[in-house]
């Protein structure tokens, strides 16, 4: 199993709606970085949480980080066609880095 | 400042063939770390190099190697390619010897038939 599970999956929304991405991890969490990859393309950087409790925005997108659950959540605010892709959530681990399932979303016009 | 370049951009191998990929790290990065992703798949972490030296190794087996060089690009080898090995391979550089603020390259895209 994952380290990191994300849901769901996929993802398919109307533009203008709201719509909330989730990562678990199975083990406690210090940090996790959020990226956006659109389709066979490299990896963008949206955002990192370090604390507990943070909350970062970022245009649209918002991401909090609960470490009591292990959790974080990616919020996008009034979805546009440009915010389609996979989005990737990631965390270090020992001298490696362990990345989620990953999120299709697609936004439909 | 350049971002993170990698070549070539596309392949296509045969089974039991060996590929190397290219990797140019960011200006100012001492760390790279390679990532395969398989189709609908996350990436998975292959290896990361800080200073010409591995520094951590994910859960593949030896022949996948690397190199670092004295200006910090890198490549992967890969030996002995399989089917399974068709993905998406991704590098990323940092400046810290860990994987915090990684700048991804945009892959180079593997097909091993």
């Amino acid at each position: 199993s994952q380290e990191l599970e994300q849901s769901p999956q996929s993802l398919i929304v109307q533009e203008g709606k709201n719509l909330t991405i989730n990562c678990t991890s199975s083990k406690t969490l210090y940090g996790l970085y959020w990226y956006k990859q659109k389709y066979g393309e490299g990896l963008i950087f949206l955002m990192m949480l370090q604390k507990g409790g943070e909350e970062k925005s970022h245009e649209k997108i918002t991401a909090k980080l609960d470490e009591k659950k292990q959790q974080s959540s990616l919020h996008i605010t009034a979805s546009q066609p440009s915010h389609a892709g996979i989005y990737l959530c990631g965390a270090d681990r020992t001298y490696k880095y362990i990345f989620g399932t990953g999120t299709r979303l697609k936004v439909l016009a | 400042e350049t971002g993170v370049t990698q070549s070539p951009t596309h392949l296509i191998k045969t089974r039991g063939q060996q590929v190397t990929l290219r990797c140019s790290s960011q200006s100012g990065h001492n760390t790279v770390s390679w990532y395969q992703q398989a189709l609908g798949q996350g990436p998975q972490f292959i290896f990361q190099y800080y200073r010409e030296e591995e520094n951590g190794r994910g859960n593949f087996p030896p022949r996948f190697s690397g190199l670092q060089f004295p200006n910090y690009s890198s490549e992967l080898n890969v030996n002995a390619l399989e089917l399974d090995d068709s993905a998406l391979y991704l590098c990323a550089s940092s400046s810290s010897g860990t994987a915090y603020e990684q700048y991804f390259g945009p892959g180079t895209r593997l097909t091993v038939t």
